[in-house]
């Protein structure tokens, strides 16, 4: 089945403590992006990459890091985690051209405290 | 650069009324636009699509939505609004080259009243 892969669904940490969201693709897709949902203010984009090795800062890079060194692998790392990125957090990936929808993993709700 | 606007970040309907959620969108070059659906506690899913082909446009679970360039709108829309309907909806932008993410709206989210 095709699919994004996101883990863990649930996650609370504390201030500072260094964690790493993983996501997985299966559909060969070159773009895969990462972005964050808060009430009111829709879905930000944090990062994306448009291949292996090629990522870019979204609307809201800051506090978050990211690697493409596989085509189906876009985790997404937090270095200092602080309160205010207590969040939803959604990796997709498409192919690359304009016209392909975006596939949506299932959420990753995380909670800084 | 891309935007889009989503009228109305909460829109409640009957059982059984017509659904009517409004999406504009900003774009320098012809775009392709989409509606998704979120489920609580679940990821997106796409409703529609529009890529210059037809500009009436069916998607899944009975929604569609009409292309007007002159308007510069994508609304969605269903006949009957059914308790399932329930969700939040969220209109996107892209345009054709890849190397553009897709801009979504702040979205909205629909209430169906028995």
């Amino acid at each position: 089945e095709a699919q994004v892969t996101q883990n863990p669904r649930y996650l609370i940490t504390v201030t500072g403590k260094k964690l790493t969201v993983t996501c997985s693709q299966n559909m060969n897709h070159e773009y895969m992006s990462w972005y964050r949902q808060d009430p009111g203010l829709g879905l930000r984009q944090i990062y994306y990459s448009m291949n292996v090795e090629v990522t870019d800062k979204g609307d809201v890079p800051e506090g978050y890091k990211v690697s493409r060194k596989e085509k189906r692998n876009f985790p997404l790392i937090l270095e200092s985690p602080s309160p205010n990125q207590t969040s939803l957090y959604f990796c997709a990936s498409r192919a690359i051209q304009g016209n392909s929808p975006l596939h949506f993993g299932n959420g990753t709700r995380l909670t800084v405290t | 650069a891309q935007s889009v606007t989503q009228l109305g970040s909460h829109v409640s309907v009957s059982e059984g009324a017509l659904v009517l959620l409004r999406c504009n969108y900003s774009s320098s070059v012809p775009p392709y636009l989409f509606w998704y659906v979120q489920y609580p506690n679940q990821g997106l899913q796409l409703l529609l699509k529009y890529t210059s082909a037809a500009t009436l446009v069916k998607g899944i679970n009975g929604f569609e939505a009409e292309f007007k360039k002159s308007e510069t709108s994508f609304h969605l829309t269903k006949p009957s609004a059914h308790m399932s309907d329930a969700a939040e909806y969220f209109c996107a932008v892209s345009v054709a080259s890849g190397n553009t993410p897709l801009v979504f709206g702040k979205g909205t989210r629909l209430s169906v009243i028995a």
